[in-house]
């Protein structure tokens, strides 16, 4: 069980506005950074987010992350089919000393 | 352009180490971090641990403190993720990625190595 909570699954039809939470506490949201991740099957990882809302070059601005306070959510507009994968939040942990990584959360367009 | 290439995939036994390897190309190797993150089948990300490319000063996740080892040869490029005394529950798919900073902003990833601990 993840410190970073995040909702198992999510859907959404294309074209639709969809939001993915992912929640914390003050030792880890509450007081560092949020990355976002997007994983296809069979594949690495690939970054979406840093520092909580940054758009890393090449990924589009219907993507967009925001936090508050010990919460953070990653909201997808125009929903696609090839948005379909799972999504995990990440953030350094204070008390842990090591950086935690939401449970994922798997994204069906339906 | 950055890439991570990863060592293939391993089958050990258990009680056994395995040594799974991190090639970097396309940028100053020390300039930048390495981390490891593992993940299980239909499981979700694990990290397990930061090392500093230049000084090879590296933190562990309290979860693998004792039985992981992070190194790396700057000359080669490479770094080096050693994992010891394995048992079932380490069979998962390892990756390497480059570290931006200690927040969890890792811009690129290896292609992930699979090792299987089975008797």
């Amino acid at each position: 069980q993840s410190v970073l909570t995040q909702p198992p699954s999510a859907s959404g039809t294309p074209g639709q506005r969809v939001t993915i939470s992912c929640s914390g506490s003050s030792s880890n949201i509450g007081s560092n950074y949020v990355s976002w991740y997007r994983q296809l099957p069979g594949t690495a990882p690939k970054l979406l987010i840093y520092r909580n809302n940054q758009r890393p070059s090449g990924v589009p601005d219907r993507l967009s992350g925001s936090k508050s306070g010990t919460s953070t959510s990653l909201a997808i507009s125009g929903l696609r089919s090839e948005d379909e994968a799972d999504y995990y939040c990440a953030t350094w942990d204070d008390t842990l000393g090591g950086v935690i990584f939401g449970g994922g959360t798997k994204l069906t367009v339906l | 352009q950055v890439q991570l290439v990863q060592s293939g995939a391993e089958v050990k036994k258990p009680g056994a180490s395995v040594k799974v390897s991190c090639k970097a190309s396309g940028y100053t190797f020390t300039d930048y971090d390495i981390i490891w993150v593992r993940q299980a089948t239909g499981q979700g990300l694990e990290w397990m641990g930061w090392m500093n490319s230049k000084s090879g000063n590296t933190v562990d996740a309290q979860k693998f403190q004792g039985r992981v080892t992070m190194t790396r040869d700057t000359s080669k490029s490479t770094a080096y993720m050693d994992l010891s005394s394995l048992r079932s529950e380490d069979t998962a798919v390892y990756y390497c990625a480059r570290a931006v900073d200690n927040s969890g902003w890792y811009d690129y990833w290896g292609q992930g190595t699979l090792v299987t601990v089975s008797s």
